[in-house]
């Protein structure tokens, strides 16, 4: 069974603040993807990572897999009270079809 | 095409009693997703469609839970004696032939199920 965790599990800061969120595995991922939810809706993708130790950039929200492919993390600048949401993980192991979520990481920013 | 549609969007059901939900994919997709979701975690898988083939079933999946996608379009997936463990949001995604892990699922705004 390959497992993604998740830290922190919640995080609340203040607007203007950064904050990293880590997703962790002792497995190998061929492919990584973020996503983000919202309360009552479906988690919506952020972003795709594939090669180890690439990183991305989507306005403020920097992406990175690791070099091994076993890890990930996604860094916020300057947050604002619109990224506040459940910030998901999730792997597609070598031969599997269907992704594996991380817990998730609850983000809420203060005005 | 206004992404992917789940139906009902809640469902309050007495225990014992079976319900079905409905995924309309988008059009293109042709590959189908269930997960299960509870409060505070991460999306479960439970089963997955490419055309009408259900090539994935989680051991998540007890005898209780049936899926189908005739024809390669929209799914339904079916609760029969439902028990209160099974409330939970129930999510459905789609994804492109080949390509799934590449522009990732695009996901219904789920159904959820509260069981009494």
């Amino acid at each position: 069974t390959q497992l993604l965790e998740q830290s922190p599990q919640f995080l609340s800061i203040q607007e203007g603040e950064n904050l990293t969120v880590y997703c962790n595995s002792s497995s190998v991922f061929s492919s990584l993807q973020w996503y983000r939810q919202e309360p009552g809706e479906g988690p919506v993708l952020l972003v795709t990572v594939v090669t180890g130790g690439e990183v991305k950039k989507l306005k403020r929200l920097t992406f990175q897999f690791g070099d091994a492919r076993k890890d990930s993390s996604l860094h916020i600048t300057a947050a604002q009270p619109g990224d506040t949401g459940l910030y998901l993980c999730a792997g597609a192991g070598t031969g599997r079809r269907a992704l594996t979520f991380g817990s998730g990481t609850r983000l809420q920013v203060q005005p | 095409d206004t992404g992917v549609s789940q139906d009902p969007r809640h469902k309050i059901t007495k225990r014992g009693q079976n319900v079905t939900f409905r995924c309309d994919p988008i059009s293109e997709h042709n590959r189908l997703y269930w997960y299960r979701q509870t409060l505070g975690q991460g999306p479960e898988f439970l089963t997955y469609f490419q055309n009408e083939a259900q090539l994935e079933k989680s051991r998540l999946l007890s005898d209780r839970f049936s899926a189908e996608r005739p024809k390669g379009s929209f799914s339904t997936l079916e609760i029969q004696r439902t028990e209160q463990g099974d409330s939970a949001m129930y999510l459905c995604a789609s994804s492109l032939r080949g390509s799934g892990l590449d522009y990732g699922y695009t996901f219904g705004s789920g159904t959820r199920l509260t069981v009494v």
